[in-house]
């Protein structure tokens, strides 16, 4: 069974532009979870889905956004970025509750905001 | 609100030798523990959780971890290190099945010779 994929892997922004990323999770997993890894704030929550719906959501403004499709791959969006948005973005999927069913991660993408 | 603290940011150990990663996490009620592991420019693994089963967790790799809720801790332990286990591991902490996961701030395994 093929893993969690995140494209793309690397990514260099300015300031000021946005971006999409986006993750394709395990075949039959429904939920999608989204984190921001950080050296100075560590791994953050940022959003999950669950069959096209939000349906958790960490602390992190509007400029970010999510959403999910039919088949349940995900992307995410920032916009106006700004350096502290550089990081590793990582996704994961679960087959329904991260807390109960094992959430499978991706390798992430790695973001530069120049 | 619940949070979760990873005592030593670097751990070092020789191979052969016990692994024990800290962590303690404060929450209201029992909560759902994790403990994941990541490896150098990859994504994060599942160790091993919690959720309200049995207190010792056995996880994968030799790893293993026990709930001790007087102490509000859930320590990671290997009774043998091995080179292979060198990486970053992550305590997280969810307060109830449908809550997000709060994640601790890391602590880095090194294994020497």
């Amino acid at each position: 069974k093929a893993g969690v994929t995140q494209t793309p892997r690397y990514l260099i922004k300015t300031r000021g532009q946005q971006v999409t990323l986006s993750c394709s999770p395990i075949s039959g997993h429904r939920s999608v979870s989204w984190y921001q890894q950080t050296p100075g704030q560590g791994l953050q929550f940022l959003f999950e889905y669950f069959s096209e719906t939000q349906r958790n959501k960490g602390n992190f403004p509007g400029r970010f956004s999510g959403r999910q499709f039919s088949n349940s791959r995900s992307e995410m969006n920032v916009s106006t970025l700004e350096l502290g948005d550089s990081a590793l973005y990582l996704c994961a999927s679960s087959s329904d509750r991260p807390t109960t069913d094992t959430q499978y991660f991706g390798p992430g993408t790695r973001l530069t905001v120049l | 609100a619940q949070s979760v603290t990873q005592l030593g940011s670097h751990v070092s150990v020789s191979e052969g030798a016990l692994v024990l990663l800290r962590c303690n996490y404060s929450s209201s009620v029992p909560p759902y523990l994790f403990w994941y592991v990541q490896y150098p420019n990859q994504g994060l693994q599942l160790l091993l959780k919690y959720t309200s089963a049995a207190t010792l967790v056995k996880g994968i790799n030799g790893f293993e971890a026990e709930f001790k809720k007087s102490e509000t801790s859930f320590h990671l332990t290997k009774p043998s290190a091995h080179m292979s286990d060198a990486a970053e591991y992550f305590c997280a902490v969810s307060r109830e099945r449908g809550d997000k996961l709060i994640f601790g701030t890391g602590t880095r395994l090194q294994v020497f010779p």
